[in-house]
C-alpha cells in the first residue's frame, strides 16, 4: 500500500511559473525524499530532508517539511518544459526502504 | 545518469513461467533494493539485500525471490508469473541502509500474457 498522497495528481503550468506539488504521509519518518520520473523511466533523486531539518533549497528546488501535519512540499521555481516528469516523495524510517506516494504528474508548456 | 544499470530493458513472458532481472549497483554501494510500479502508482517495496543478506522485506509473496553477490549485484526472480505481475521492476542502490539516497537504475519492463 502507499504511504500517502501527493496533490494534485496532475498539474500543468507554463514555462516560468513556479510549480508546488504537496506530499501527505501516515507514519513517522527519519527523513523524506523526492524523486523525478520521465515516462515510466527510472527515478531520479531530487533533495532529501531529514525529520529535524525543516526547509531546504537544491538549485530551483525548495523543499518544506512539516512533521507535525505529517506533510512536505515541493517547489520548483522558474519551471522549463524539460521539468515535465511524475514526481513522488518517499519517506524511510529505520532501514531504507522506501514508501512511496501516489506522485503528481506535472507538464510544463512552452 | 546514475551508474546503477539494469537487464533486460524489456521482457515479456507467459502466465506459470518464470524470470530473472539483474541489476549492478553503483560502484561503491553495498544496498540494492528492488522495487515494483504498477502503472500509474508509486512504487512498492520488494525487498533489499545488505552485504549478501535480506535486510528487509515488502508485502509480496514468496514467488519473488533475490540474491545479492560479492561485487554487490542482485538479481529479482519471480516464479509462477501471473498477469498483475507486469510492471516496471526498478532497482536501487545505496551505500549502507541507514537513511542514504538511493539510486535508481532505468528499471525493466516486464509484459506477463
Amino acid at each position: 500500500s502507499q504511504q500517502g498522497e501527493e496533490d494534485p495528481q496532475a498539474l500543468s503550468i507554463q514555462e516560468g511559473e513556479n510549480a508546488t506539488m504537496n506530499c501527505s504521509y501516515k507514519t513517522s519518518i527519519n527523513n523524506l525524499q523526492w524523486y523525478r520520473q520521465n515516462s515510466g523511466r527510472g527515478l531520479v533523486h531530487l533533495i532529501l530532508i531529514r525529520s529535524n531539518e525543516r526547509e531546504k533549497h537544491s538549485g530551483r528546488l525548495r523543499v518544506t517539511l512539516d512533521t507535525s501535519k505529517k506533510s512536505s512540499s515541493l517547489l520548483i521555481t522558474a519551471s522549463r518544459a524539460a521539468d515535465t516528469a511524475s514526481y513522488f516523495c518517499a519517506t524511510s524510517l529505520g532501514f531504507q526502504k522506501l514508501v512511496f506516494g501516489t506522485g503528481t504528474r506535472l507538464l510544463v508548456s512552452p | 545518469e546514475t551508474g546503477v544499470t539494469q537487464s533486460p530493458t524489456h521482457l515479456i513472458k507467459t502466465r506459470g513461467q518464470q524470470v530473472t532481472l539483474r541489476c549492478s549497483s553503483q560502484s561503491g554501494h553495498n544496498t540494492v533494493s528492488w522495487y515494483q510500479q504498477a502503472l500509474g502508482q508509486g512504487p512498492q517495496f520488494i525487498f533489499q539485500y545488505y552485504r549478501e543478506e535480506e535486510n528487509g522485506r515488502g508485502n509480496f509473496p514468496p514467488r519473488f525471490s533475490g540474491l545479492q553477490f560479492p561485487n554487490y549485484s542482485s538479481e529479482l526472480n519471480v516464479n509462477a508469473l501471473e498477469l498483475d505481475d507486469s510492471a516496471l521492476y526498478l532497482c536501487a542502490s545505496s551505500l549502507g541502509w541507514r537513511g542514504n539516497e538511493q539510486y535508481f537504475g532505468p528499471g525493466t519492463r516486464l509484459t506477463v500474457t
